[in-house]
């Protein structure tokens, strides 16, 4: 079954540490681009981060720049999101999210696009004293 | 950044009828590259259509994408019972990505 599996979340006071993961089932995970997304209670939905499916590319939302790092173990199928100097306002249900694969058009122009196709149950981050 | 605003914030409607759902952007997405999706209490979002009219794979044929520039749509034809949820669009043009701030769609 083709599966996105969260885990890590946690009541964690202001200014903790948590590292959450994401263990993908399925397919064939070094060939895609993963990223994390958050939803605080009862709010919308928010990028957090990117990374492509090698590692070596790396994007942040500016509000967790400098305080969230993403990483991939494909030999493990894994995502990871480590959480630093966390704030009440990153609470949130933090979901991994896949984006498809790129692919050519008849014009030769590769496609690459970021929407997200296959997405985690999510885990729940509470930060509170 | 790209601001996605969805209207209604809230869709009061019966099963059987007709819901159009509104994503106006406050910068042109650059070749149409907008997002819909699904969620339900509870669950994580599902993927109903991308490039602003593509529908996913298993997404019935009720709903359907349009739109281009700053102005999309979602429609979807003849409700059903589990279609009450809430819709997001999402814009994936320009980074970074962003979100409209959701519509729900209510059983009236």
């Amino acid at each position: 079954e083709v599966q996105l599996v969260e885990s890590g979340g946690g009541l964690v006071q202001p200014g903790g540490s948590l590292r959450l993961s994401c263990a993908a089932s399925g397919f064939i995970f070094s060939s895609f681009e993963m990223n994390w997304v958050r939803q605080a209670p009862g709010k919308g939905l928010e990028w957090v981060s990117y990374i492509s499916s090698s590692g070596s590319t790396i994007y942040y939302a500016d509000s967790v720049k400098g305080r969230f790092t993403i990483s991939r173990d494909n030999a493990k199928n894994s995502l990871y999101l480590q959480m630093n100097s966390l704030r009440a306002e990153d609470t949130a249900i933090y979901y991994c999210a896949r984006v498809p694969r790129g692919y050519y058009d008849r014009s030769g122009y590769y496609h690459d696009e970021w929407y997200f196709d296959l997405w985690g149950r999510g885990t729940l981050v509470t930060v509170s004293s | 950044e790209i601001v996605l605003t969805q209207s209604p914030g809230t869709l009061s409607l019966s099963p059987g009828e007709r819901a159009t759902l509104s994503c106006r952007a406050s910068q042109s997405v650059s070749s149409s590259y907008l997002a819909w999706y699904q969620q339900k209490p509870g669950q994580a979002p599902r993927l109903l259509i991308s490039g602003a009219a593509s529908r996913a794979t298993g997404i019935p044929d009720r709903f359907s994408g349009s739109g281009s520039g700053t102005d999309f749509t979602l429609t979807i034809s003849r409700l059903e019972p589990e279609d009450f949820a809430v819709y997001y669009c999402q814009q994936y043009g320009r980074s970074p990505i962003t979100f409209g701030q959701g519509t729900r769609l209510e059983i009236k």
